[in-house]
């Protein structure tokens, strides 16, 4: 019930076009939904996050869909770019209970070829 | 401001062999926490601090495992004795509060062979 599940695992864009993960999850108490970006050799970096009291969340090219009915939430990258070439992770947790502890989903791999 | 320093960033050991790892986090982050990234897969949760306290070491495999954070600034991580299945990133990260956002160090790559 912890598990967050996570597609595609690999991902090639044009540059220009829309990148799009899906991430799903079971636990409803899940009260925090953060993606993560992370290139070779470095730690994993937040990108964005969404609470589940809102359905959309836009931070310049990237926006998280969330679908609360469905336990199901994506990140969305317009105009994609060589430089979002990287290791895509949606993750969850339950920050009402004092702590967040993310469980990661399994990651999806994002080329962006010119 | 400077991020979360982790060290060694490399670390080749032979099994049975024992390994520790350091991790110096955000000043005034109270919060730390020491993950585990095996190769094509998220990072997993091994233990979560509170200043100096164990907040969740649920996931620690503590036959092997251990962890620390005197003070409750750095951390040092431990393994003893090493399996194969260790092999993995060890990544540390720190918040502000155990609801803020988890800021990630480069991590320390683990081979154990």
């Amino acid at each position: 019930q912890q598990q967050v599940k996570q597609s595609p695992q690999s991902l090639i864009v044009q540059k220009g076009g829309i990148s799009i993960i899906n991430c799903a999850y079971e636990n409803t108490a899940f009260d925090y939904f953060p993606w993560y970006q992370q290139f070779p050799g470095k730690g994993p970096a937040l990108l964005i996050a969404i609470r589940p009291d809102v359905s959309e969340k836009k931070e310049g090219r990237f926006t998280i869909s969330f679908n609360k009915s469905a336990k199901q939430f994506s990140l969305h990258i317009m105009d994609s770019q060589p430089g979002d070439s990287a290791t895509y992770f949606c993750a969850a947790s339950i920050v009402a209970g004092g702590g967040n502890k993310l469980t990661f989903g399994t990651g999806t791999q994002l080329k962006v070829e010119l | 401001e400077a991020g979360v320093a982790q060290s060694p960033r490399y670390k080749i050991i032979e099994k049975r062999q024992s390994v520790a790892f350091w991790c110096n986090p955000i000043s005034g982050h109270a919060t730390l926490y020491w993950y585990q990234q095996i190769l094509g897969q998220g990072p997993k949760l091994l233990i979560q601090f509170q200043n100096n306290g164990v907040v969740d070491d649920s996931q620690l495999p503590k036959d092997r495992f251990s962890a620390e954070r005197l003070k409750g600034v750095d951390s040092t991580l431990k393994i003893q004795p090493a399996k194969l299945e260790d092999s993995a990133v060890y990544l540390c990260a720190s918040s502000l509060g155990p609801n803020s956002p988890l800021h990630f160090g480069n991590g320390t790559r683990l081979t154990v062979t």
